[in-house]
This record gives structure tokens, C-alpha cells and sequence, in this order.
């Protein structure tokens, strides 16, 4: 596609429910990452996929986060048992591997009531 | 861990310059960026410089970087109503992950 997509734009859940959120990256990038963005802060990093792999999944804040990238393209963020504190705006990049530039997607703004 | 640190709120005159800075800790860091975040939009890179960079122009954008002292500033000259958003400094390693400051609101006054 012509540039990072997520889905869904916006999403509400209530408190402890299951939900995933997708990425679709830009064709033929190999690395992708998945970024949080509380209220009036910066992106905080999750996890780094490199191709299939998570390369790096530093990030995840506790065993109820999850990612996966089965084939190398789409990704899926997974929150188990959601919380209020997971409200935020979650953000998808995308690049290819040694490019100095990652590209954004919109992002999903997850609200748990 | 690594921190990246920016000033909260600039406020300027339409047509001034602003200077927006950075500080950061990561030693490694090889490339430092600059993101434009607008109400409701995505993250826009405007400009990143390599670590062994001490200046880049672009346009009316100019990016310097001090690494003794891990400073990293960024001038916008001639301060447009446009240029009003939150801008991201932002540091990288080898991998593309980013370290992100907490942003610096720019709010222009016609």
C-alpha cells in the first residue's frame, strides 16, 4: 500500500476484555514496530520485528501484551484482560532494514471503560 | 535506562526563529530525529542527522548537534501559523529503534 495502515482507527473495550490491534506496513519493509503514545507524551517503544522475528520485545510492559508477524508483513498486537491504563494511542512504523527512515502509521487510539 | 529529555512549551511570533532543544543519554545513538506530530495526525519526520554530523541544513530547518555534551537543537527560521505542533526529538541505534523525549509544543502567534 501507499503508506503504513492501522486498524481499527479507534477502538473501545471494556475493562479486561481481549483486543487486537493491526498493522498493515509498507510493502517489501522488513522491520516494523509497534510504539504506545499515552496523553500528552511521547511514543514509548513495545517490540521490533525483523522480518517474522521479534528482535527485540523489550518493550512489552507485562505478559499481556503479545505480538506476532507470522509472515513477515501484517502485524497483530494483542492485549489480554485490558485495563484502563492501556488507554493510549498505539502506533505502527515500518522500514527497510539499514534505511535511516521509519514510516508512521495513523494509529489506533484504544479506550478501556 | 535511556532518556531522552525537551522543554515542554515554546511560544513565538509568526516570522521569528525558534529553537527547540534535546538532551539525551544514549551515547550510541547513531542517528537523531526530529518528528512533527499535528492534532489528529501521525508522526512526520522532518529532519535526522547521523551521529557523526555536527550540523544539517534543510530548508528553513536547521539541526544542531552537540555529542560531547548529548545536546541535540533544532531552528526553524521564519516561524510560520503552520509550524504550530508538537515536535519529537528522537535517538536511535543500529536496530531503527526510537527513543523518544516527551515532546516540545510550539504554538506560533500571528
Amino acid at each position: 500500500g501507499a503508506g503504513v495502515s492501522q486498524t481499527p482507527s479507534n477502538k473501545v473495550t471494556e475493562k479486561g476484555k481481549y483486543v487486537e490491534l493491526r498493522c498493515d506496513p509498507i510493502s517489501g519493509h522488513t522491520a516494523l514496530y509497534w510504539y504506545r503514545q499515552s496523553l500528552g507524551q511521547g511514543p514509548e517503544f513495545l517490540i521490533y520485528f525483523q522480518g517474522t522475528g521479534a528482535a527485540d520485545d523489550s518493550g512489552l510492559p507485562n505478559d499481556r501484551f503479545f505480538a506476532v508477524r507470522p509472515e513477515g508483513s501484517v502485524s497483530t498486537l494483542k492485549i489480554q484482560r485490558t485495563e484502563r491504563g492501556d488507554s493510549a494511542v498505539y502506533l505502527c512504523a515500518s522500514s527497510q532494514t539499514g534505511s535511516t527512515e521509519a514510516f508512521f502509521g495513523q494509529g489506533t487510539r484504544l479506550t478501556v471503560v | 535506562g535511556e532518556d531522552v529529555e525537551q522543554s515542554l512549551f515554546l511560544s513565538v511570533r509568526e516570522g521569528d526563529s525558534s529553537v527547540i532543544n534535546c538532551t539525551y543519554t544514549d551515547s550510541s545513538s547513531t542517528y537523531l530525529y526530529w518528528y512533527k506530530q499535528e492534532p489528529g495526525a501521525g508522526l512526520q519526520l522532518l529532519t535526522y542527522i547521523f551521529s557523526n554530523m555536527d550540523m544539517k541544513q534543510d530548508q528553513r530547518l536547521t539541526v544542531l548537534l552537540n555529542k560531547k555534551d548529548k545536546h541535540l537543537s533544532l531552528r526553524i527560521a521564519d516561524t510560520q501559523t503552520g509550524d504550530s505542533a508538537i515536535y519529537f526529538c528522537a535517538t536511535a541505534g543500529n536496530t531503527g529503534k526510537l527513543i523518544f523525549g516527551q515532546g516540545t509544543t510550539l504554538q506560533v502567534k500571528p
